[in-house]
């Protein structure tokens, strides 16, 4: 099947806002995530945005999704070095009623100080 | 939030031996749990949903009889690497998952903190 796709690498400043792509597959997907991962470690849950809504503002986090081209976007405001880390996207797919998740290919962030 | 735990955290094992792999849902009981498998600098593939009391799901490609599953409580999974080769040296990943209406995201995914096998 198709892949979540994601660009593989970012690098920002610290303090500048980051901002990391994912183009998914399934337009039925009810919720979408995105997730961060720090090295050796497993999956945080960072924040998600319900199909039916264009934005989602959490803190330094804000959340666009483009229904239309299958577009989801993560922006970091003030990024900090312990925002380094790498980033996955996730859909479910089927409307969730798989309770499955499939991931992106991540992007890992690089904050320079 | 609510919290699963791996066991063991890293595992070195030689060729052709099996090894087992704990998941454990600390205070919340998972009606559903999955498992996963990561390549380094690569993404989580699937391998298998493990619902309790029954036969896992697994993922097109993934060998049932090589990676077996047990969720035969709702608080723990297990899966074990049979036979195992090097090609089976990975990162594996559960996560763990409860319908609960009061919880703010349906069908929420809780991960572990994962176990690195290596197969000399």
């Amino acid at each position: 099947g198709e892949d979540v796709e994601q660009s593989l690498f970012l690098s920002v400043r610290e303090g500048d806002s980051s901002v990391i792509n994912c183009t998914y597959t399934d337009s039925s997907s009810t919720y979408l995530y995105w997730y961060k991962q720090e090295p050796g470690a497993g999956l945080q849950l960072l924040t998600y945005i319900f199909s039916n809504m264009d934005m989602k503002q959490d803190q330094r986090l804000t959340v666009l999704l483009n229904k239309k081209d299958k577009h989801l976007s993560l922006r970091i405001a003030d990024t900090q070095t312990g925002d380094s880390a790498i980033y996955f996207c996730a859909e479910s797919p089927g409307g969730g009623a798989t309770n499955k998740l499939i991931f992106g290919t991540g992007t890992l962030l690089a904050v320079q100080p | 939030g609510a919290v699963v735990s791996q066991h063991p955290s890293r595992v070195i094992c030689k060729s052709g031996t099996s090894v087992k792999i704990e998941c454990r849902s600390l205070d919340f009981q998972a009606t559903t749990m999955f498992w996963y498998r990561q390549f380094p600098k690569q993404s989580l593939m699937l391998m298998a949903t493990s619902n309790e009391g029954s036969k896992a799901t697994y993922e097109q490609g993934v060998e049932k009889d090589k990676f077996l599953i047990n969720h035969a409580s709702l608080t723990l999974s297990t899966l074990t690497v049979t036979s195992a080769h090097p090609e089976d040296s990975s990162f594996y990943i559960c996560s763990a998952s409860h319908r609960n209406p009061e919880w703010d995201i349906h069908n929420e995914q809780f991960f572990g903190p994962g176990t690195r096998l290596t197969v000399l």
